[in-house]
């Protein structure tokens, strides 16, 4: 069965400092990758995805991640994170060429950025 | 206009208590999911829908049923609540052999059970 393990479950920043947010994936066929963020009190948004292509992705508000095959990871980065980062995580996986059934999501990593 | 909308955003009932959370959606997406939110669980799926005659169940569906009313609707249903369903449920829609599966979500219903 597929199954989506997030490294950190609390991660505490100060401002400008770097972010890594691990995943890792279960599942040996063809995938799609999703990283999720939820602000506090708001619901899930899409922040990148990947489905094809350059294994780098860039998404919103200055976060990439990078899908390294070999290792069924797709880490999650920032170079200089802001207070307003400050949010829950989530790796989501969607097995399937064109969708599949079913996403798995990760625990989720909070994030909390010191001013 | 929210594309993914839920009622209540909030709700406190009591043990044994039957419950109905809604969801709309006016993205014209197929397929209609609810998750539920746990603190260091993440999003687990609970019932999903690929279309109005097509109801699956997820990976927490006991003590769960689902109606879809018409392709916008998704309607959970918790027959008797109790106190270990407190949690944040969440509805979400995506379009079938497109965007991958690509998830959009609903703002939540918080629900509590005494």
């Amino acid at each position: 069965a597929q199954s989506v393990s997030q490294h950190n479950h609390h991660v505490i920043l100060s401002e400008a400092a770097s972010l890594e947010l691990g995943c890792n994936y279960s599942y040996g066929g063809t995938v799609n990758l999703f990283w999720y963020v939820q602000y506090p009190g708001q619901h899930l948004q899409l922040l990148l995805k990947y489905f094809s292509g350059d294994p780098l992705v860039k998404g919103i508000k200055g976060f990439e991640a990078e899908f390294i095959k070999s290792k069924f990871s797709f880490n999650l980065r920032k170079p200089s994170v802001q207070w307003s980062d400050t949010a829950e995580y989530f790796c989501a996986v969607n097995a399937g060429g064109t969708g599949g059934f079913k996403t798995i999501f990760g625990a989720g990593t909070r994030l909390f950025v010191k001013a | 206009d929210a594309d993914v909308t839920q009622t209540p955003r909030n709700r406190i009932t009591k043990t044994g208590k039957r419950i109905m959370l809604e969801c709309s959606q006016t993205k014209g997406h197929d397929r209609m999911y609810w998750y539920r939110q746990d603190p260091g669980l993440g999003l687990r799926l609970i019932y999903y829908s690929f279309d109005v005659k097509d109801i699956n169940k997820g990976e927490i569906s006991d003590g769960y049923s689902v109606s879809r009313q018409a392709q916008a609707k998704f309607s959970l249903s918790l027959e008797s609540a109790i106190p270990n369903q407190t949690a944040l449920y969440f509805c979400a829609t995506s379009r079938s052999l497109a965007d991958y599966n690509e998830q959009f979500f609903g703002p939540g219903t918080r629900l509590t059970v005494l």
